[in-house]
């Protein structure tokens, strides 16, 4: 059974940068995309980018210049770095396999504030 | 505002019929696939491709497509169905991707 697990700080300052791991287990990365998703408090989802196996990306245009998504395979791992952090990236931050999206992780809630 | 356009709150009297739809440009050229999501959970793929479930979903859910529209229908609805729904697909670009505004589905 595939799963995905999010960590990262809970907390961090604005202004500061987000990174953040999605370790992957029970399943191979190969030909697969591997997205970051998330979801401010009480709000719908969005989609942050996808990275491909290969390394490929692609971006949201609203996040694009503060966001890379990089890939080691051999770890099994996804990451997400976000740069220049206000209280609005404040949500919870889930990883995803494929497109479509058939594996979730349960999600790192993140708190920008100082 | 997002490119997939969905009816903010929908509801259905337990065991009847509920369609849910998402409208978007590029629904004419490629499939949505649809996510339930219930409070404090992640999301969970219900539709893809059209009108394929994944394993474990009931065959109560199905989805179509028309014109610039997607839909996911319930028949049959159960209090279990009860969540937000989101579709997902590509935006006017055609490069990258983008989740409808969500659906909160009640059951009467």
């Amino acid at each position: 059974q595939v799963q995905l697990q999010e960590s990262g700080p809970g907390l961090v300052k604005p202004s500061e940068t987000l990174s953040l791991t999605c370790s992957v287990s029970g399943g191979s990365m190969n030909y697969y995309y591997w997205s970051w998703i998330r979801q401010p408090p009480g709000k719908g989802l969005e989609w942050i980018g996808f990275i491909y196996y290969t390394g490929g990306t692609d971006y949201n245009p609203s996040v694009k210049s503060r966001a890379t998504i990089s890939i080691d395979t051999s770890k099994n791992q996804v990451f997400l770095k976000l740069t220049s952090l206000t209280p609005a990236d404040t949500a919870m931050y889930y990883c995803a396999r494929g497109d479509p999206l058939d594996y979730w992780g349960r999600g790192a809630l993140v708190t920008v504030s100082s | 505002s997002s490119e997939l356009t969905q009816d903010p709150a929908v509801s259905v009297a337990l065991g009847q019929t509920v369609r849910i739809t998402c409208q978007g440009d590029t629904l004419r050229s490629t499939y949505a696939s649809w996510y339930q999501q219930k409070p404090g959970h992640a999301p969970v793929v219900v539709m893809f491709h059209k009108n394929t479930r994944p394993s474990g979903i009931p065959d109560r859910f199905s989805g179509s497509s028309s014109g610039n529209t997607a839909s996911l229908t319930i028949t049959g609805a159960q209090a279990e169905d009860e969540a937000d729904y989101y579709c997902y697909s590509r935006d006017s670009s055609g490069l990258h991707r983008v989740f409808g505004g969500g659906t909160k589905l009640t059951v009467l």
